[in-house]
């Protein structure tokens, strides 16, 4: 597609209960990476895709936290056992290569609020 | 910790006047800036960078200047218009992939 597609556009979901984010990136960028922005805070970086090589894990902030990419497609962000400090817009974006020099292009994001 | 800061959360300009949004590092093995806008409802889009190697850069009618000593920098809008009204983030890189976004400012231009 011509941009970065995010599903759904928003989430509610009772506390302690899975929810599953996904992410179509633009067809051929091999970089894909998911942040969130919790209210009145920054983005947050949690996992970055190059490839086909191992993901960078860092900014997951609990094992709760979990995402797969198939190849250079489609990455879903799972979230088990949701709490309701994990409420947050949830942005995915992609490039063309893992050194950034125009920037990412981001999703519309995915608004979860966990109740 | 917050790495990257944008102190100011809100700012109110005048149309055709000069805004001017800014940001503080603490890395100071940071190496690449860019800014971003985003409108409600919809993702960040990137707007203009800066390598740490140059102390501004110019695109249209936006620039961002970087001044290394201080870790700080600023995106001027000149002239600015109703449609800049937005949220700006600021975001810095180290050697490496990940990003640091600062909480943004929300800027808007009033006709």
């Amino acid at each position: 597609g011509a941009g970065v597609s995010q599903s759904p556009s928003n989430k509610v979901t009772e506390k302690g209960k899975d929810v599953e984010l996904r992410c179509d990136p633009i067809s051929g960028h091999t970089a894909l990476y998911w942040y969130r922005q919790r209210l009145g805070q920054g983005l947050e970086f949690l996992i970055y895709f190059q490839g086909n090589s191992a993901p960078d894990k860092s900014g997951l902030p609990s094992d709760r936290f979990s995402a797969e990419r198939t190849g250079e497609s489609v990455s879903t962000l799972t979230i088990q056992r949701t709490q309701q400090e994990d409420s947050a817009v949830y942005l995915c974006a992609s490039s063309l290569a893992p050194v950034i020099t125009y920037g990412y292009t981001f999703g519309s994001g995915t608004r979860l609020t966990v109740v | 910790d917050q790495q990257v800061k944008q102190n100011s959360p809100s700012l109110s300009v005048q149309e055709g006047r000069i805004s001017i949004l800014n940001c503080d590092y603490t890395n100071s093995m940071f190496d690449y800036f860019l800014w971003y806008k985003k409108y409600p409802a919809e993702g960040p889009t990137f707007l203009i960078s800066i390598s740490s190697i140059k102390d501004k850069n110019e695109d249209g009618r936006f620039t961002v200047f970087l001044n290394k000593s201080a870790k700080h920098l600023s995106l001027h809008i000149v002239p600015s218009q109703p449609g800049d009204s937005a949220v700006y983030f600021c975001a810095a890189r180290p050697t490496g992939n990940q990003f640091y976004f600062g909480t943004g400012t929300s800027l808007t231009v009033i006709p």
